[in-house]
């Protein structure tokens, strides 16, 4: 069981490009979501995912895609990277939607410079 | 908005108690949680607190929810130099059974001197 894995762990990328940071769990989770991290900000929401098929925004989605195809793999896509883009981002899971007792599971994490 | 408000550092002895406080605004929040993150590591969920709870004690940890003042804290007893990390306070609603969206604050470093 590996929990939540996330790759790459670094990336640098110049402005303008694009790229997918992949995130994926094996413990059958219904909701996935991205956060980013920023210094003295903690964590922000970009999108989250209920389930298969089905996403949403969260706090801060400019610039950033989801989808969620199947139930393990929820991706994130940048278009065209900028700057502001810069951060740490971590990918979580729940097993439900709806219980707040459900320990979110978080990835380790992927530090992205966008030059 | 939503606003989760913690102070930056805090900085203790080994053996002695460490209080690391938080504030939020979001008065419909359900659960309050709070995270540990060690370097180079994601989030652990160390504890959580239901709100109509005054106090929740686990282990070495005690979290005591002041609802009326919107304040959090959570009080590790004995710290330990294991201790040290980012503690982040963060505040769950579900908005339109949209699932467990969690608000974060900006994270505590907890440094615990020898």
């Amino acid at each position: 069981n590996a929990g939540v894995t996330q790759t790459p762990k670094f990336q640098v990328l110049k402005t303008g490009q694009s790229m997918t940071l992949q995130c994926a769990q094996d413990m059958n989770h219904e909701y996935m979501s991205w956060y980013r991290q920023d210094p003295g900000m903690g964590l922000r929401l970009i999108h989250y995912s209920v389930g298969a098929g089905i996403t949403d925004q969260g706090e801060v989605p400019n610039g950033y895609n989801v989808s969620r195809s199947t139930t393990e793999d929820f991706p994130l896509r940048l278009l065209s990277a900028a700057p502001s883009q810069t951060s740490v981002y971590f990918c979580a899971s729940s097993y439900s939607t709806g219980d707040f007792t459900d320990t979110q599971y978080f990835g380790p994490g992927t530090r992205l410079t966008v030059l | 908005g939503e606003d989760v408000e913690q102070s930056l550092f805090l900085s203790v002895r080994e053996g002695d108690s460490s209080v690391i406080n938080c504030t939020y605004t979001d008065s419909s929040s359900t659960y309050l949680y709070w995270y540990k993150q060690e370097p180079g590591a994601g989030l652990q969920l160390l504890t959580y607190i239901f709100s109509n709870m005054d106090m929740k004690q686990d282990q070495r940890l005690t979290v005591l929810l002041n609802k009326k003042d919107k304040h959090l804290s959570l009080r590790i007893a004995d710290t330990q130099t294991g201790d040290s990390a980012i503690y982040f306070c963060a505040e769950g609603r579900t908005p339109d059974n949209a699932g467990n969206m969690l608000t974060f604050g900006g994270g505590t470093r907890l440094m615990v001197k020898p």
